[in-house]
């Protein structure tokens, strides 16, 4: 089944503690990207990436790191989480830019930083 | 920037209705537009996909259409189920650039038994 598969699910972690958030897909999309969701402010998207080795900003990158070594993996980490990135993480690919299948979303990171 | 703003925020209404939900966006420069839904606290569903170069894609009971040019795009619902109730937002993806898809807000409907 095509998929983008994220963990974990859910996950409470302590301010300062480093984490890694895993995003993986099977459909060979060169273009994957990072959203964050939070209530009343909707869905932004915090890094993408259009291929491997290649990286970018999006929105709001503060406070977040990604890499893309292998086409199929896209992580994000956390390196010293604070509150304020409490939130609903979803991960997305495409096959690329404009293309023809849109997006794919995987089924999101609920985090808690406390 | 692209800016996308969908009406109503909320909706409710009783089951057998037809429901027409806006979604307006600023740069009319784009590849395509997505409509997903979202079941609370849940992932994104993909709807339906609109390339620019089209005016309306159809998927069994539901219908979206593009005016680019104006920056519109609508999702009709015919005969709404409860099974409908969710919240459906609307994602066009820019061109050029490195924006991506930029949502709206989203609208949140309930369809009443």
């Amino acid at each position: 089944e095509a998929q983008v598969t994220q963990n974990p699910r859910y996950l409470i972690t302590v301010t300062g503690k480093k984490l890694t958030v895993t995003c993986s897909q099977n459909m060979n999309h060169e273009y994957m990207s990072w959203y964050r969701q939070d209530p009343g402010l909707g869905l932004r998207q915090i890094y993408y990436s259009m291929n491997v080795e290649v990286t970018d900003k999006g929105d709001v990158p503060e406070g977040y790191k990604v890499s893309r070594k292998e086409k199929r993996n896209f992580p994000l980490i956390l390196e010293s989480p604070s509150p304020n990135q409490t939130s609903l993480y979803f991960c997305a690919s495409s096959l690329r830019r404009g293309g023809q299948n849109g997006y794919t979303f995987g089924s999101g990171t609920r985090l808690t930083v406390v | 920037k692209q800016e996308v703003t969908q009406i109503p925020a909320a909706l409710s209404v009783p089951e057998g209705e037809n429901l027409v939900l806006n979604c307006s966006f600023t740069d009319s420069a784009i590849y395509n537009l997505q409509w997903f839904r979202q079941d609370p606290g849940k992932g994104l569903t993909s709807l339906l996909l609109i390339q620019s170069s089209q005016r309306e894609q159809t998927s069994g009971r539901l219908n979206a259409s593009l005016d680019k040019s104006s920056g519109r795009s609508t999702l009709y619902i015919a005969a709404s189920q409860p099974g409908d109730s969710a919240t459906y937002l609307c994602a066009p993806e820019v061109g050029g650039g490195a924006d991506g898809l930029t949502f709206g807000k989203g609208t949140h409907l309930i369809i009443q038994p």
